[in-house]
């Protein structure tokens, strides 16, 4: 049973534009979720993190959206670029959980020029 | 540099052979974990060591084994026993307090692949 999920396996946009990236989750335990970039062979570099306990985080281009009650997250990139072209992960944790992650497939997002 | 360095890059292993994987971080990270990635799919937790000598099988330890003697260090060892052992094998640290949430950093991975 997949408890994070990203039902996009892939993501199209024009440089200059926002992407939007989808997560959704089913375990209420989790209470801190990550998003990571990864390129090919190699590993995933932490991008930005969100708490439970808000509902919205930033970082320069990249704002992290927290919906408790859909379970639901979201990663937007403003503005795109070509250079954001990568895997993105989604993962969530809990406390208590050892700080286990708990890894979605993935998107595959291109920015095209 | 801090950083977490994984060897080798890529690791070719023979049917019926056991092969380690290194990880070393200097970071000064408590926590240590190792994941699978196989292809369309997300990372997949192996083991993990919230401190030396110490840890806890993940959610496909089968078929693999691991050891903390240092804080610094985390090999795995693929055993004959794991069955499709083909991957991209990622070790990533944190700074592992409790009741912290603190994100995993990762190394570059190695390519495991059977001859």
């Amino acid at each position: 049973d997949q408890q994070v999920k990203q039902n996009s396996p892939s993501l199209s946009v024009q440089e200059g534009r926002i992407s939007i990236l989808n997560c959704d989750y089913t375990n209420s335990m989790f209470d801190y979720f990550l998003w990571y970039k990864k390129y090919p062979a190699e590993g995933p570099t932490f991008l930005i993190s969100i708490s439970s306990i808000k509902d919205k985080n930033e970082d320069g281009r990249f704002t992290v959206f927290l919906n408790k009650s859909a379970k639901h997250l979201s990663l937007h990139i403003v503005p795109s670029q070509p250079g954001d072209s990568a895997v993105y992960f989604c993962a969530a944790s809990w406390q208590g959980g050892s700080e286990k992650l708990v890894f979605g497939k993935g998107t595959k997002l291109t920015v095209n020029p | 540099d801090g950083g977490i360095t994984q060897s080798p890059k890529y690791l070719f292993r023979k049917e019926g052979q056991n092969v380690t994987l290194s990880c070393e971080q200097n970071l000064n990270h408590d926590a240590m974990y190792w994941y699978r990635q196989d292809p369309g799919q997300g990372l997949r937790l192996i083991y993990y060591s919230q401190i030396v000598n110490d840890f806890q099988k993940g959610d496909i330890a089968e078929g693999y084994s691991v050891s903390r003697e240092k804080k610094e260090s985390f090999p795995l060892t693929v055993t004959s026993a794991q069955k499709n052992p083909t991957a991209f094998y990622l070790c990533a640290s944190s700074i592992g307090y409790r009741g912290t949430n603190q994100p995993q950093h990762f190394g570059d991975g190695t390519r495991l692949s059977i001859l």
